[in-house]
């Protein structure tokens, strides 16, 4: 099973909501990995967690926040988002985040920024 | 870092034909190399995958091969078929993965 499940599938906010985006993974993966990907374009790295610590931050903006609370769990909480934030937040896992090891996606959450 | 291009933006072919992608890195440093699949609505696919050990590898209508000393590496897929329509990334992995701009592949019944 490569499963990578991700709630919701779609969200609307304004601009002075609080949201959080969930990822879950049962494969016992200990890398996770937030992208954030625009219309027509490759996926964005954002943030990575290795054994449930933040190990890369691609220099996000302080109004995406991200949690890791176990091994198969990632949030991502969202706060006084722009419009141009909206986009398609795809979650990943990996075995390990070493450089050889394969990704899994999630379908990912449609956002949209009002 | 690592810069991925990525040939043709966009490619069509008649069912039954061949479809082949191409993509070049820059950092020799770069040992893993996935392709992945996204159709519409849905997040990417991993759908065939290779390291810099290895030069070839194919799994049923897809094969990738990559050469080193060029530094590029190709996705080929053979017998296309209509389910084959989707948006196509090459990646390159080094410290985190870095994706090519994507082709997007439309078989024509």
């Amino acid at each position: 099973d490569t499963e990578v499940t991700q709630t919701p599938k779609h969200l609307v906010m304004g601009m002075t909501n609080k949201k959080s985006l969930k990822c879950e993974q049962h494969m016992g993966h200990r890398a996770m990995y937030w992208y954030k990907q625009k219309a027509k374009k490759p996926p964005e790295l954002m943030f990575v967690y290795s054994y449930e610590k933040l190990s890369i931050n691609e220099s996000v903006p302080s109004r995406f926040s991200p949690e890791c609370p176990n091994s198969s769990l990632l949030n991502l909480h969202l706060h006084a988002l722009q419009p141009e934030d909206s986009a398609l937040y795809l979650c990943a896992s990996s075995p390990s985040s070493a450089n050889s090891y394969e990704q899994y996606f999630g379908p990912g959450t449609r956002l949209t920024v009002t | 870092g690592e810069n991925v291009e990525q040939h043709p933006s966009t490619l069509s072919v008649q069912e039954g034909d061949s479809a082949v992608i191409k993509c070049t890195y820059s950092d020799s440093a770069s040992n893993y190399f996935p392709w992945y699949k996204q159709e519409l609505g849905k997040g990417p696919q991993l759908i065939i995958d290779i390291r810099s050990n290895v030069g070839e590898k194919k799994d049923q209508r897809i094969a990738v091969t990559l050469n080193k000393t060029a530094k590029h590496f190709s996705l080929h897929i053979t017998e296309t078929q209509p389910e084959d329509s989707a948006v196509y990334f090459c990646a390159a992995s080094i410290n985190d993965m870095r994706f090519g701009a994507g082709t997007r592949l439309t078989v024509k019944p």
